[in-house]
């Protein structure tokens, strides 16, 4: 089974900020991986899928890269709204896993 | 408007069984690929069962093989997951979710979630 592997568990960020968080897989997954982000009491929303391809309607700010086994998803120019939990998340096969979530809090 | 709406959780002892239930609307329902997510107290996400538009293909975690069961009935544009013999760990929120029309892209559609809590 791959696992998936996120840094940093948290950061802590000011609005304006470039913040940049880490996904590993344990094995590759060419560029099938979807990151999402979670606020507190609501369900998960899709922010990129494919490594690098935003879902419709989510703001530009928001970048993904990398294939193989190691990803990034950068946010460009933190705003308020961003303060949230990440996850990635494997597509390439079964079971899916989840990465463990980074939180990017305000500074 | 695209919509999931999971119904069913609960309060259920150690043991017991639950059957949860997701309502879709809103789009052609038996061309999606569907998943449970679930989301223990303060934790992480977990995948925990996926199935095809045709159910052909099933898929579960290891944490719930041989006592979860994913079926669908697309007549009835709706989405199941049968809990049998549940544990505490299994205290969760969970959700359905729809896989993209994109082989291996992400879940693009969530329900707002559904509580289930085993306890004594």
């Amino acid at each position: 089974d791959i696992q998936m592997t996120q840094s940093p568990s948290s950061v802590s960020a000011s609005v304006g900020d470039r913040v940049t968080i880490t996904c590993r897989a344990s094995q590759g997954i060419s560029s099938w991986l979807a990151w999402y982000q979670q606020k507190p009491g609501k369900a998960p929303n899709l922010l990129i899928y494919a490594a690098s391809t935003l879902q419709s309607g989510v703001p530009s700010r928001f970048s993904g890269s990398g294939s193989g086994t190691d990803f990034t998803l950068t946010i460009s120019g933190l705003q308020p709204e961003d303060f949230a939990t990440y996850y990635c998340q494997q597509a390439d096969s079964f079971p899916r896993a989840f990465g463990q979530g980074t939180k990017v809090e305000i500074k | 408007e695209v919509q999931l709406v999971e119904s069913g959780g609960g309060l259920v002892q150690p043991g017991g069984s639950l059957r949860l239930s997701c309502a879709a609307s809103g789009f052609s329902f038996s061309s999606y690929s569907m998943n449970w997510v679930r989301q223990a107290p303060g934790k992480g996400l977990e995948w925990i069962s996926y199935i095809s538009g045709s159910s052909s293909s099933i898929f579960y975690a290891d944490s719930v093989k041989g006592r979860f069961t994913i079926s669908r009935d697309n007549a009835k544009n709706s989405l199941y997951l049968q809990m049998n013999s549940l544990r505490a760990e299994d205290t969760a929120v969970y959700y359905c979710a729809r896989q993209g029309y994109i082989p291996r892209s992400g879940m693009d559609v969530w329900g707002q979630g559904t509580t289930v809590t085993v306890s004594s």
